[in-house]
This record gives structure tokens, C-alpha cells and sequence, in this order.
């Protein structure tokens, strides 16, 4: 099973500011996801990270807000741009597992004020 | 929307009781998975169901599936404090994509 680790764990932005957060894996990976959580929500896919190649974003969701980095096969950042208080939600990244399942990282909470 | 809707949106029982989450989806599927989410925290994958199958267990769990009726419920047995936790049912749509219910929070009292 992947072990995935995520920094920061949390966070505490001002509103206007951008904040990067890192996704870990201990194995290589094709493909990453990530997700935004809002308070008391379910979990949105925000897009879809593969090494090589642009990330590919779900409708709602743009570049220019979340840009996506993806080095190699076993990282990947997530930034949160230009950040409001509506942008305050939990950011996990998530890779395939065999089966159709998916591991998930601890997860970084983030609140803009 | 593929999203599934969970209910209840909230459950609160005593230990060793069971707890009974129910799951509706919209779109056929090629399986549908549960997970459990701590105090917002990362998620832990539970148990998977395929489509071809209507019952599936593990350990205390047990999950169902109605395909006719686009849902699943997830069963609890003899529930301790240790499960209580938000529950996700999630359908698996291409290219792996998978898309998350609602939730239901379950609250288990010593």
C-alpha cells in the first residue's frame, strides 16, 4: 500500500495570498488526484495530476486559481491562488491503488481569513 | 452529477449497536466503495462492491448493492466508540475517477 504524506498539515493564510502545498508518495505513480473538502462537505475532485503532461481540470476548477506541479512520479504541489475565505476547505491528494480503490493523504486544512 | 447522496446525513447510536448507512447514485457504475473519514483527516477505503456482486463482508462490515435501484447501504455491526467517523460511499466512474456521496457522520456513545 502507498504511503502518502502532505505538508503542510495545516494552515492559516490571509486572504490575497497563495499558499503551495506538497504531496508525497513513497512509490512511483502515473497519476495523482486531488480534492477539495469544504467544511461539512463531501470530497469535489479538483484535477487530475500525471506525470509529463498537463494537469487535466474538472469543470469549475482552472489553472490559473489551482496551478498543479507534477516533477516526477512520486510528487506533486498543489497552490491555491490569489486565496478568500471561500477557498478554506481540507486539500487532500490521492493515487490509484489496484482494484479502483484509492489511497489518500492525511489531508491539509487550510483557513484563509 | 454522478454524486451519490447519503443518508442520514447524520446517525448517533450506542456502542454495540448497529449502524446503518444508505447510499444512492445516479449513473451505472462499474463498482461502488466505501470509505471512512476522521475528524477531517484523510480517507480509509473500506470495502469495495462490484457490480455483478450484492453482498459483500468484512469483519463488521457489510455492504449492499441494488443496482435496480442505484444503491448500496453499509452495515455496522456491534459499533464501537473507535467508529465514529464520517462515511463515504464512492461510485468509480473512467479512467479512474471516482466521485464521493455526501457523507453520513456517525457519532457512536461509550
Amino acid at each position: 500500500s502507498a504511503v502518502i504524506s502532505q505538508k503542510p498539515s495545516r494552515d492559516i493564510c490571509q486572504r490575497g495570498t497563495s499558499l503551495t502545498i506538497q504531496c508525497q508518495v513513497d512509490s512511483q505513480v502515473t497519476m495523482m488526484f486531488w480534492y477539495r473538502q469544504q467544511p461539512g462537505q463531501s470530497l469535489t475532485l479538483i484535477a487530475t495530476a500525471n506525470q509529463g503532461s498537463e494537469a487535466t481540470y474538472e469543470s469549475g476548477f482552472v489553472i490559473d486559481k489551482f496551478p498543479i506541479s507534477r516533477p516526477n512520479l512520486t510528487f506533486s504541489t498543489l497552490t491555491v491562488s490569489n486565496m478568500s475565505p471561500e477557498d478554506s476547505s481540507i486539500y487532500l491528494c490521492s493515487v490509484p491503488e489496484t482494484g479502483q480503490t484509492q489511497y489518500f493523504g492525511p489531508g491539509t486544512r487550510l483557513l484563509v481569513l | 452529477s454522478q454524486q451519490g447522496e447519503e443518508d442520514p446525513q447524520a446517525l448517533s447510536i450506542q456502542e454495540g449497536e448497529n449502524a446503518t448507512m444508505n447510499c444512492s447514485y445516479k449513473t451505472s457504475i462499474n463498482n461502488l466503495q466505501w470509505y471512512r473519514q476522521n475528524s477531517g483527516r484523510g480517507l480509509v477505503h473500506l470495502i469495495l462492491i462490484r457490480s455483478n456482486e450484492r453482498e459483500k463482508h468484512s469483519g463488521r462490515l457489510r455492504v449492499t448493492l441494488d443496482t435496480s435501484k442505484k444503491s448500496s447501504s453499509l452495515l455496522i455491526t456491534a459499533s464501537r466508540a473507535a467508529d465514529t467517523a464520517s462515511y463515504f460511499c464512492a461510485t468509480h466512474g473512467g479512467y479512474q475517477k471516482v466521485t464521493f456521496g455526501t457523507g453520513t457522520k456517525l457519532q457512536v456513545i461509550p
